[in-house]
């Protein structure tokens, strides 16, 4: 079975932190996503990326960075967390674009 | 450009009945789409997925959905209900440049005893 692991079920940080989010899986999938899901508004990409150091925008990038430089890791990064950052966090990787992901359990993510 | 419309945020079912969640989509390709499913503080899990094949495609739990080009829906359903259904569902299609999915907001299904 393919394993995607997210490090942190929950986080908690202060406003104004930099915040790192860090994802691993383990199926030599090229790519990988980062979702944010909020109530009402289903799952909203971030960012994605289809090899290593290479990476697109999704829809919501503001506020967000991302690293690849390894295959199997995917970071997302708060550069300045703010309180309406707070939300979950969801991974995915998959073989293409067009193919199933596979998620994550997400991280939980305050803002205080 | 790709959409994903659910309709219905929230549908509530007795144990038994039948399951229907509603999935319209728009796409200027041909569209790939997506069943998943997310228990409680669970990441998403797939249901099942058209690519094309068979119109009617039938995945895990005993959910199935049914393609319909001309009516652009690819409803989620499932015969008889069980407690361990209950859980957040959402539709996907797959985006333009086929790079990524794009999911619809979500549909939570309650099933009562």
């Amino acid at each position: 079975d393919v394993k995607v692991t997210q490090s942190s079920r929950y986080l908690v940080k202060r406003t104004g932190e930099k915040v790192f989010l860090e994802c691993v899986q383990d199926m030599d999938h090229e790519n990988m996503f980062w979702y944010r899901q909020d109530p009402g508004l289903g799952l909203r990409l971030i960012y994605f990326s289809y090899d290593v150091k290479m990476k697109e925008k999704g829809d919501i990038p503001e506020g967000y960075s991302v690293s690849r430089e390894k295959k199997e890791r995917f970071s997302l990064i708060l550069e300045s967390a703010s309180t309406n950052q707070t939300s979950m966090y969801l991974c995915a990787s998959s073989f293409g674009g067009s193919q199933p992901q596979h998620f994550g359990d997400g991280t939980r993510l305050s803002i205080l | 450009a790709q959409s994903v419309t659910q309709l219905g945020s929230h549908v509530s079912v007795s144990e038994g009945a039948l399951v229907l969640l509603r999935c319209n989509y728009s796409s200027s390709v041909p569209p790939y789409l997506f069943w998943y499913v997310q228990y409680p503080n669970q990441g998403l899990q797939l249901l099942l997925k058209y690519t094309s094949a068979a119109t009617l495609v039938k995945g895990i739990n005993g959910f199935e959905a049914e393609f319909k080009k001309s009516e652009t829906s690819f409803h989620l359903t499932k015969p008889s209900a069980h407690m361990s259904d209950a859980a957040e569902y959402f539709c996907a299609v797959r985006n333009q440049a086929g790079t990524a999915l794009i999911f619809g907001k979500g549909t939570t299904l309650s099933v009562s005893s």
